[in-house]
């Protein structure tokens, strides 16, 4: 079974511009998290799609980020425009969709500069 | 304010010692608390975990003590091998947070041979 992927796996870009995020998460995986590690600091969490829709947007950051999940199925975050604080490694994780506290699988993540 | 206190920042051990990574929290609704594994390049992948009503889980060589009382926990990973060097990440959830996870900064764990 396929993992959690991630597209690019790193971008550099110059601020002002934008960048969008891929993650394909695990086939069945009704559940989708965005993560964010920035300078080595803690992982933070982002966002939770459940199918399509948005469950918890509480840690997105501000405005200049969107995440949307076509179809309850991949995921994209774009960032519009960068600004230099937003480097740093963004993580995908999925799971299951039934109750309990299921394990969550990640991505490699993908690191992104902006410069 | 970061929920989820994490020590030490990195650690060196050498071949066959323990390695102990220390995670305190604030948070009393926190009802679930795993530790990921990363390795360079890679993404985190689920090591270990216990819930509060346990004070301490072991799996192979990873063992998690729990002090609910104190609101810390830790990993202690005995026989260290060349191959745990990774970065180690607590991390702690809530299930009326809907599941998110809540982590630690990261222990970068050298073990030398």
């Amino acid at each position: 079974e396929a993992g959690v992927t991630q597209f690019p796996s790193h971008s550099v870009i110059e601020k002002g511009q934008t960048v969008t995020l891929r993650c394909d998460p695990i086939s069945g995986h009704d559940n989708l998290y965005w993560y964010r590690r920035v300078m080595g600091k803690e992982i933070k969490f982002l966002l939770h799609f459940v199918k399509e829709s948005k469950q918890d947007e509480s840690g997105m950051p501000n405005n200049r980020f969107l995440a949307e999940r076509t179809g309850g199925t991949y995921s994209t975050l774009k960032v519009q425009p960068a600004e230099l604080e937003d480097s740093g490694v963004y993580f995908c994780a999925s799971s299951h969709p039934s109750g309990g506290y299921n394990e969550q699988f990640f991505g490699p993540g993908t690191r992104l500069t902006v410069l | 304010q970061q929920q989820v206190k994490q020590s030490p920042q990195s650690l060196i051990v050498q071949k066959g010692g323990i390695s102990i990574i220390n995670c305190a929290y604030e948070n009393t609704a926190f009802d679930y608390f795993p530790w990921y594994q990363q390795f360079p390049g890679k993404g985190p992948a689920l090591l270990i975990a216990i819930r509060p009503d346990v004070s301490e889980k072991k799996e192979g060589r990873f063992t998690i003590s729990f002090n609910k009382s104190a609101k810390q926990f830790s990993l202690h990973i005995m026989d260290s091998q060349p191959g745990d060097s990774a970065t180690y990440f607590c991390a702690a959830r809530g299930w009326a947070a809907g599941n998110k996870l809540t982590f630690g900064g990261g222990t970068r764990v050298l073990v030398k041979p």
